[in-house]
C-alpha cells in the first residue's frame, strides 16, 4: 500500500533556529513529491515538485530535497511566519491522485 | 483574482439533511478534485473529474454525489448527513497536460452536522 510519513508531527522552534522536516514514502512508483503549507483555516498552498532523486528546490528560506526513499524540508533561520502545518504529498506512477502525509506542524518563537 | 474558490466556506446541519458545496476554477484547469480533510488533518481525495469525466472515485458513500456542469466547477451534494461527515472539504484543480503536476487547492468548507 503506498504510504506517506511525516515527522516530527510537531516542532517548536526559536527564530533564526534552523531544522529540518522529514516526509518518508513507500509507494509503487514515484511520478513526483510535493511540498505544501497550510495555515490555519485555510488550503494547502503549493510550495515545491520534486520529480527525481537529488533533485533540490529552494525558495527563500525553504530549501526542499528529495531521495528515493524520502524528501527534507529545510528551513534556514526560520521567522515567526513561517509557522504552519507543512504537507508532502506524492504523486504515483500512472495515477492522477495525490497521497498525503499527516503534515508537520511547525511553530517559530519570536 | 481567487483562482479555486469555494461555497461557503462554513456550514451547520442537522444529521439526516442534504447539502450542497460548490467549487470553481478560474485556473482554465481540466482536471479538479475533491478531498476530505479530518480532525487529524489528513487529507485524502475522493473524487476527481477529467473534463466533466468522472476519472477517480475512492471508497467514498455513495451519499456523496459530484456533479461537473463544465470543466470550471465541481459540486459537491451529501445526502442524509451523518456525524462522521464533519470534516473540512477541500477542491483542487490542476492541468492535465504539460509538464506539471502541481494541484491548487480551495480555501476548504468546514462541515459540522449535529
Amino acid at each position: 500500500e503506498d504510504q506517506v510519513t511525516q515527522s516530527p508531527e510537531a516542532l517548536r522552534l526559536q527564530e533564526g533556529e534552523s531544522s529540518s522536516l522529514n516526509c518518508s514514502y513507500t509507494v509503487s512508483g514515484l511520478r513526483g513529491l510535493f511540498w505544501y503549507r497550510q495555515d490555519p483555516g485555510k488550503g494547502p498552498e503549493f510550495l515545491f515538485t520534486l520529480y527525481s532523486a537529488g533533485e533540490e528546490k529552494e525558495k527563500e528560506r525553504l530549501k526542499a530535497t528529495l531521495t528515493k526513499k524520502e524528501s527534507f524540508l529545510h528551513i534556514t533561520a526560520p521567522k515567526p511566519e513561517d509557522s504552519a502545518t507543512y504537507l508532502c504529498a506524492v504523486l504515483i506512477q500512472g495515477a492522477q491522485k495525490l497521497v498525503f502525509g499527516q503534515g508537520t506542524r511547525l511553530t517559530i518563537n519570536p | 483574482d481567487t483562482a479555486v474558490s469555494q461555497t461557503p466556506k462554513y456550514l451547520v446541519t442537522q444529521m439526516g439533511n442534504d447539502k450542497s458545496i460548490k467549487c470553481e476554477q478560474n485556473l482554465g484547469h481540466d482536471t479538479m478534485y475533491w478531498y476530505k480533510q479530518d480532525s487529524k488533518k489528513f487529507l485524502k481525495i475522493m473524487f476527481s473529474y477529467n473534463n466533466k469525466e468522472l476519472i477517480i472515485n475512492e471508497t467514498v458513500p455513495n451519499r456523496f454525489s459530484p456533479k461537473s456542469p463544465d470543466k470550471a466547477h465541481l459540486n459537491l451534494h451529501i445526502n442524509s448527513l451523518e456525524l462522521g461527515d464533519s470534516a473540512v472539504y477541500f477542491c483542487a484543480s490542476k492541468v492535465t497536460r504539460g509538464s506539471t503536476d502541481t494541484q491548487y487547492f480551495g480555501p476548504g468548507t468546514r462541515l459540522t452536522v449535529l
